[in-house]
């Protein structure tokens, strides 16, 4: 079990609606990343934060938001929810090196259902 | 677009077999990485090889990276029933800010 931990564990949205879903990192590290992973799939990156600013971002809407807080916890907010954005959400905190990117450790997850 | 691919897709075998699942990558890395997932949870970091290393172990595992073919190999031996899980490999994206997944080898062991 990492330190990462992530709430709710389970959602259920209507299309359309709003939602936000929280994430505290391991205690130490400086950097958070959220991961959507649909059914049957590999994780996909949506974007990393690193000392509150975004760092990097994956092919997803500008409906897809996120913050990160000066104790490095952070929030993914999902605007105008889409049928296809039902997935396993995962948020990953690493400590950010310079030598490229190492190990990231994975909360467990948040499951969105989007009816 | 997906980075590492891996191969195969499923795997069944009996406890105390070796298991071997393979990956597939298309850039140059700076290092990839092995990830567990149990059922629709957080993954969990197994290993991580640099681009300089070609073989590595941690307890049952043995991972290896051959840098000119672009391609790792996940070593499990003696497998047990709760070794049961997909396994991902992952390498960095250009900017070093993500890890790009492949679809993951799915493992079953049964007892």
């Amino acid at each position: 079990e990492t330190g990462v931990t992530q709430s709710p564990t389970h959602l259920i949205k209507t299309r359309g609606q709003q939602v936000t879903l929280r994430c505290s990192s391991q205690s130490g590290h400086n950097t958070v990343s959220w991961y959507q992973q649909a059914l049957g799939q590999g994780p996909q990156f949506i974007f990393q934060y690193y000392r509150e600013e975004e760092n990097g971002r994956g092919n997803f809407p500008p409906r897809f938001s996120g913050l990160q807080f000066p104790n490095y916890s952070s929030e993914l907010n999902v605007n105008a929810l889409e049928l296809d954005d039902s997935a396993l959400y995962l948020c990953a905190s690493s400590l950010r090196k310079n030598r490229g990117l190492d190990e990231q450790y994975f909360g467990p997850g948040t499951r969105l259902t989007v009816t | 677009s997906q980075q590492g691919e891996e191969d195969p897709q499923a795997l069944s075998i009996q406890e105390g077999e070796n298991a071997t699942m393979n990956c597939s990558y298309k850039t140059s890395i700076n290092n990839l990485q092995w990830y567990r997932q149990n059922s629709g949870r957080g993954l969990v970091h197994l290993i991580l090889i640099r681009s300089n290393e070609r073989e590595k172990h941690s307890g049952r595992l043995r991972v290896t990276l051959d840098t000119s073919k672009k391609s790792s190999s996940l070593l499990i031996t003696a497998s047990r029933a709760a070794d049961t899980a997909s396994y991902f490999c992952a390498t960095a994206n250009q900017a070093g800010t993500a890890l790009i997944f492949g679809k993951g080898t799915t493992l079953s062991v049964s007892s």
